[in-house]
């Protein structure tokens, strides 16, 4: 049980280009989400933690109007890296936590690596 | 500033050995600390620890936490290659998740 998946596991992109990364919670309801960056050689950094059905609340040092986040329901979280430039490219990881998961443990996804030429 | 430091940073030892992670913390509003491995994709939870002194166990892997000392460690016994990996601590406070730099365990046959 508490599976999450992300759609794409990688992706490259031009410089400008927006790219939408999906988080889904495939056996139980995600009450909350999170989504973490994490660098090479580094841990991982929390951007912003979204709530089903309200605004997300961002980190800070984390731009709200460059990374959207949008957690339409209790098991889908999207996160939209919009005009994308070669220093966002890192691995986009986003994780989930609620009813049937355990209130306090976040259950990983398997991360999206991206890309920015 | 929530906190959470992990030793060593890297380790090497043989198959075999038996290894103690490190993990301490100076996190508000403390509500429990999390184990996490991780290969070469995201990390996968393997502990969550709530109470001090109270020992969890899977397999060759244990974890105990000491609430009065602010750390936890995380044994492995008998390593196998397999166990190469970062391991994570994670505290959770009031407000969200904070990860340590990571310890980065290296098997060797």
């Amino acid at each position: 049980g508490a599976v999450v998946s992300q759609h794409p596991s990688w992706v490259i992109c031009k410089s400008g280009t927006s790219v939408k990364i999906e988080c889904r919670s495939l056996d139980f309801q995600a009450t909350t989400m999170f989504w973490y960056r994490q660098f090479p050689k580094q841990s991982l950094m929390l951007m912003a933690t979204s709530n089903e059905g309200s605004k997300a609340t961002y980190e800070q040092g984390v731009e709200k109007d460059k990374f959207l986040i949008n957690h339409a329901s209790l098991t889908l979280s999207t996160l939209t890296v919009t005009s994308a430039h070669p220093e966002d490219s890192s691995f986009y990881i986003c994780s989930a936590s609620g009813r049937g998961g355990g209130k306090d443990t976040q259950y990983f996804g398997p991360g999206t690596r991206l890309t920015v030429l | 500033e929530d906190k959470v430091v992990q030793s060593p940073l890297s380790l090497v030892v043989h198959e075999g050995d038996t290894v103690t992670l490190n993990c301490s913390y100076e996190v508000t509003n403390f509500r429990s600390l999390l184990w996490y491995k991780q290969e070469k994709k995201a990390p996968t939870f393997l502990f969550m620890l709530t109470s001090s002194g109270i020992e969890k166990k899977s397999g060759r892997l244990s974890s105990i936490l000491d609430k009065k000392e602010l750390s936890s460690i995380l044994n492995i016994t008998a390593t196998q290659t397999g166990d190469s990996a970062i391991y994570l601590c994670a505290v959770q406070g009031a407000q969200k998740l904070v990860f340590g730099q990571g310890t980065r365990l290296t098997i060797n046959p």
